[in-house]
């Protein structure tokens, strides 16, 4: 049982240099976020995707970019990075209901120097 | 906007009953919950809570929910050093599907 699985785990950068983190979920749900965690924060909300076929932005968007690329994966890019973009990434799912909440990869721990 | 806090640090004595606070701000709330992430991983689902309730048992988990005072509680019983971790908060009210997180309480366990 996958669950949701992201990619890479690790990854330093650049400040400048472009990537794009990957995620993927096998249990048919139809929603997808990515979230950003930094030290005394908590999660905060980048982009979300409600259903395939749509994104929004989340509390934090700036500096970022979504694909839904399907119903199985969500992707988040970074086009210039920055040192501020330095944290911890996770992707979710969920089926869209609440009851479900959601289901939360393992994180990409990102530095950019 | 929803906003949701919770106090950064609670230390206990293993065996000792842990409680850890919430509180939030929207009251349109429909489902609450509480995560755990131990450290290098992601959140794990604990536990939820609807709102049209006030309390909820699952073994040694409870929680409260006073509606009235926006206030969400979780007591771990009988809390033992694998309870160590970050537990965070989460507020549910149907719009575009998301959660709001609250900060995290590190809750840490001594001998």
């Amino acid at each position: 049982n996958a669950g949701v699985t992201q990619t890479p785990k690790f990854q330093v950068l650049k400040t400048g240099q472009s990537m794009t983190l990957q995620c993927a979920q096998d249990m048919n749900h139809n929603s997808m976020y990515w979230y950003r965690q930094d030290p005394g924060m908590g999660l905060r909300l980048i982009y979300y995707s409600a259903s395939e076929g749509t994104t929004d932005k989340g509390e934090v968007p700036n500096g970022y970019n979504v694909s839904r690329l399907n119903k199985r994966e969500f992707s988040l890019r970074l086009e210039s990075a920055a040192p501020s973009q330095t944290s911890v990434y996770f992707c979710a799912s969920s089926p869209g209901q609440g009851a479900y909440g959601y289901t939360f990869g393992s994180g990409t721990r990102l530095t950019v120097v | 906007g929803e906003d949701v806090e919770q106090s950064l640090f609670l230390s206990v004595r293993e065996g000792d009953s842990s409680v850890i606070n919430c509180t939030y701000t929207d009251s349109s709330s429909t489902y609450l919950y509480w995560y755990k992430q131990e450290p290098g991983a992601g959140l794990q689902l604990l536990t939820y809570i609807f709102s049209n309730m006030d309390m909820k048992q699952d073994q040694r988990l409870t929680v409260l929910l006073n509606k009235k005072d926006k206030h969400l509680s979780l007591r771990i019983a009988d809390t033992q050093t694998g309870d160590s971790a970050i537990y965070f908060c989460a507020d549910f009210t149907g719009g575009g599907n998301k959660l709001t997180f609250g900060t995290g309480t590190q809750l840490k366990v001594e001998l």
